[in-house]
């Protein structure tokens, strides 16, 4: 069985920090994904990373893929308020056709002013 | 364009009655996504259409729920008898590419959040 181990579970942190959010494995994944989700709506993709070694950058926000693909990581620099939310990493856990995503449980983020 | 839509928002029912989900996927997407979140745990994979097919099903609790896609636009997930342990958030979600699976974007829905009490 594949899983996903994120943390931490909870970040609560003052404006202005930088923060980072680990999802490790002992899976390899064929794509690691990053998904912001806000209460009362689903996940909203953020990044998809694919080869390992891969950074991706969106604003203050870096993504990294870990070199054996199995591990991948999140770091916020300068967190803002509107940073608050939950954030999810999904591994993809494709084989032919199939295009099953294995979650972490989650890293429910708190910024505050 | 309409994102992933999903019907109800909310259901509360008792334990043994039935209760259907509907998902409307984005139109022109050919793979539609079951997942289901219960309390303090990880989203899990349910099951995978592409167009009307079951791609992949392994994911399916048990032989209560069933999962259909008619003509291979909405989809509903039907659970007969639902059990305590079924509670959850119920999410849908579809994707366009038949391609690439790496690269595929999954567009998820709010979610119906089932309680059965």
């Amino acid at each position: 069985t594949q899983l996903l181990e994120q943390s931490p579970q909870f970040l609560s942190i003052q404006e202005g920090e930088n923060l980072t959010v680990y999802c490790n494995s002992s899976s390899v994944f064929s794509s690691l994904q990053w998904y912001r989700q806000e209460p009362g709506e689903g996940p909203v993709l953020l990044v998809t990373v694919v080869t390992g070694g891969e950074v991706k950058k969106l604003k203050r926000l870096t993504f990294q893929f870990g070199d054996a693909r199995k591990d991948s990581s999140l770091h916020i620099t300068a967190a803002q308020p509107g940073d608050t939310g939950l954030y999810l990493c999904a591994g993809g856990a494709f084989a032919g056709n199939n295009r099953k995503l294995i979650w972490g449980l989650g890293t429910s983020l708190a910024v505050n002013p | 364009e309409a994102g992933v839509t999903q019907f109800p928002s909310h259901s509360v029912i008792e334990k043994g009655q039935t209760v259907t989900l509907r998902c409307d996927p984005i139109s022109g997407h050919d793979n539609l996504y079951w997942y289901r979140r219960v309390m303090g745990k990880e989203i899990k994979f349910l099951l995978h259409f592409v167009k009307e097919s079951k791609q992949d099903e392994s994911g399916m609790p048990n032989n209560r729920f069933l999962a259909e896609r008619t003509g291979g636009t909405y989809s509903t997930l039907k659970v007969q008898p639902a059990e305590l342990e079924d509670s959850g958030v119920y999410f849908c979600a579809s994707s366009q590419d038949r391609e690439r699976a790496s690269t595929d974007t999954q567009y998820f829905g709010p979610g119906t959040r089932l309680t059965v009490l």
